[in-house]
This record gives C-alpha cells, structure tokens and sequence, in this order.
C-alpha cells in the first residue's frame, strides 16, 4: 500500500462543475503539499497546509490531520484548470524528503 | 509564491555528450535544493538533495558521477548529466526549500539524447 494515496486517478468535468480531489496518507506528517502539473511539465506549488483549510482565488484546500485526509476543491472549474493534481507529503521520519501521491489527472471541458 | 526558474527548458544532445541543466531561487535563498526527475505518466522520484556548500545527497541507484550535482551558492543548483545515453532522456525538475517544510519546484527541462 503507499504511503500517500489520491482519488480519483482520473477525473472528467464540465466547465462550472464543483472538483474535489482526495488524498489520503498512512505515516506522521507536519505538512501536506498540494501540486499542480500542467501538460508542458511545469510544477506549480498550490498550497501547503498544515491544519485546518487555505483558499486562494477558487481553490481551497483541506486538512484533518487526526484522519490523515486532505482535500483539494475547486470551484467554478474551467477548462484551465485541466492539469494533473498531486499531493505530496514529507514524512516526520525523513522531513527532508517529500512522498508523492500518484496524482489525478483532471480533465474540463467547455 | 516563490519563484524557481530552471535552464534550458528544453535541450537535445547527441549521445556521449554532457547537459549542465540551471535552477535558480529567484526570489528567496535557498539553503537545500532538490533534484528529481520524471518518466512519462509516473510521478517524481528524487535523485538527489543538494546542500549549499557541501556535497550532494544521491538516492539509491542514482550515479554520483553521472549525475553531477554543485551548490555553489545560496540560490543557484546545477544538475550536469555527463555521457547521456538515451535511456537519461527524462524530464528533470528541481526544487529550492527557502524554510522547514516548504519547497517550490522549477518548470522542469526535458531532456531527449540521440
């Protein structure tokens, strides 16, 4: 089992539609990161939290730290939006070190 | 955010030749840099930690000597690929770590040898 698990793998919405993308990590973390992967490869760095909820623009993010769950939303989606989504965690026993999810490749259409 | 750029963005080579591939924190120092690199529809794998001003820090399986990684200074990384074969052709994408816990990654260079 990984240690950081996302849902869904693939995820196909049309454009307005309400996203929310889950992740789930089985080991002690003082933070989660949330990625964002356009096609071209380039990373963006979307939040990183480490208790209770951020917002930025129509993106919030979500952390319950005693479920080891977090949640990306995005509001209003639009076809923009289409990239892959990835979750990332540095376990407390190697801080130094983060542990990818497998990502949720978001698709929305006009 | 903070800002990392890499160079190039992209390069191609002929086969035995080397790549020196760029990151730098453009707006803020960072003390630890990272190197991962990317296959086609897999998730990133570190290759290494670099430390300004000291060595690198390979991950198991990652050649030291082909993979030269120098720190020179607080806001810039080199990542050079000496030899490339192929089978290094990847997407590379470095990272800086201005404080415990955060990291902000660079657009990522692709690299295709011949």
């Amino acid at each position: 089992k990984n240690e950081v698990e996302q849902s869904p793998q693939n995820l196909t919405a049309q454009e307005g539609e309400f996203i929310t993308i889950n992740c789930s990590y089985s080991v002690g973390i003082s933070a989660l990161h949330w990625l964002q992967q356009h096609p071209g490869g380039g990373i963006v760095s979307l939040f990183m939290l480490s208790s209770g909820k951020k917002k930025h623009g129509r993106l919030i993010a979500t952390i319950n730290i005693q479920e080891k769950h977090s949640s990306l939303h995005i509001t209003a989606s639009h076809p923009r939006d289409s990239a892959v989504y990835i979750c990332a965690v540095p376990p407390s026993y190697n801080t130094d070190k983060l542990i990818f999810g497998t990502g949720t490749r978001l698709q929305v259409f006009p | 955010g903070a800002v990392v750029s890499q160079h190039p963005s992209r390069v191609i080579c002929k086969s035995g030749t080397s790549v020196k591939i760029e990151c730098r924190s453009l707006d803020f120092q960072a003390t630890t840099m990272f190197w991962y690199r990317q296959f086609p529809k897999q998730s990133l794998m570190l290759m290494a930690t670099s430390n300004e001003g000291s060595k690198a820090t390979y991950e198991q399986g990652v050649e030291k000597d082909k993979f030269l990684i120098n720190h020179a200074s607080l806001t810039l990384s080199t990542l050079t690929v000496t030899s490339a074969h192929p089978e290094d052709s990847s997407f590379y994408i470095c990272s800086g770590r201005p404080s415990y816990n955060e990291q902000f990654f660079g657009p990522g260079t692709r690299l295709t040898v011949l």
